[in-house]
């Protein structure tokens, strides 16, 4: 049984554009939201996090959305860029060590 | 400061050989964590320690699989006798606690079982 489910696999966005991928949960003692991205070749790295107890984060072009009630959170990148191609990865946790990550998102930007 | 290195960076094996992966967390982290992360997909949990100590190993596939840290700051994951479905990318992460401290991610160790 999937735990996560991220949407979309994949996506295309031009320079400028807003990215968004998708996360959903089932858990509702999740409390610990990570976005994790990753180049090719590379170890992901953190991205943004978020705890159910706000609504949004920011920081910088990269916002976190979580609506507790529809168990879903949401990473949107704003003026997205070239450099922001790879792979995006939502994690789920509930207090302990063991994420749990969905099957990511590739993300192109396009010049 | 120096992340989260491994090595080898890459390893082709023959099924049935012993495979060593080595992880060097970040200074001063106290807890380590094996990840296997498989073609198109995301990180799966493999172990957990805590110092010297496996506080979790529950996602190691099977018995074939087995680490250890025996001073508290490197880490081996063994694998023996590899099959082919073995292979993937295993990643190590390291953090300064466990909970919901971030963890940090080497670049992997890129497994092939012909």
């Amino acid at each position: 049984q999937q735990q996560v489910k991220q949407s979309p696999q994949s996506l295309i966005v031009q320079k400028g554009g807003i990215s968004i991928i998708n996360c959903a949960y089932e858990n509702t003692a999740f409390d610990y939201f990570p976005w994790y991205q990753q180049f090719p070749g590379k170890g992901p790295a953190l991205l943004i996090a978020i705890r159910p107890d706000v609504s949004e984060k920011k920081e910088g072009r990269f916002t976190i959305s979580f609506n507790k009630s529809a168990k879903q959170f949401s990473l949107h990148i704003m003026d997205s860029q070239p450099g922001d191609s790879a792979t995006y990865f939502c994690a789920v946790t509930s207090g302990t060590y063991k994420y749990i990550f969905g099957t990511g998102t590739r993300l192109k930007v396009l010049a | 400061g120096a992340g989260v290195s491994q090595t080898p960076s890459n390893k082709v094996t023959e099924k049935g050989k012993y495979v060593e992966l080595r992880c060097d967390p970040i200074s001063g982290h106290t807890a380590l964590y094996w990840y296997r992360q498989s073609l198109g997909q995301g990180p799966e949990f493999l172990i957990y320690f805590q110092g010297t100590g496996a506080a979790d190993d529950s996602g190691l596939p099977n018995d074939r699989f087995f680490a250890v840290r025996p001073e508290g700051s490197v880490s081996t994951l063994k694998i023996q006798r590899t099959e082919r479905g073995d292979s993937a990318v295993y990643l190590c992460a390291s953090s300064w606690g466990a909970g919901k401290e971030t963890q940090y991610f080497g670049p992997g160790t890129r497994l092939l079982v012909l």
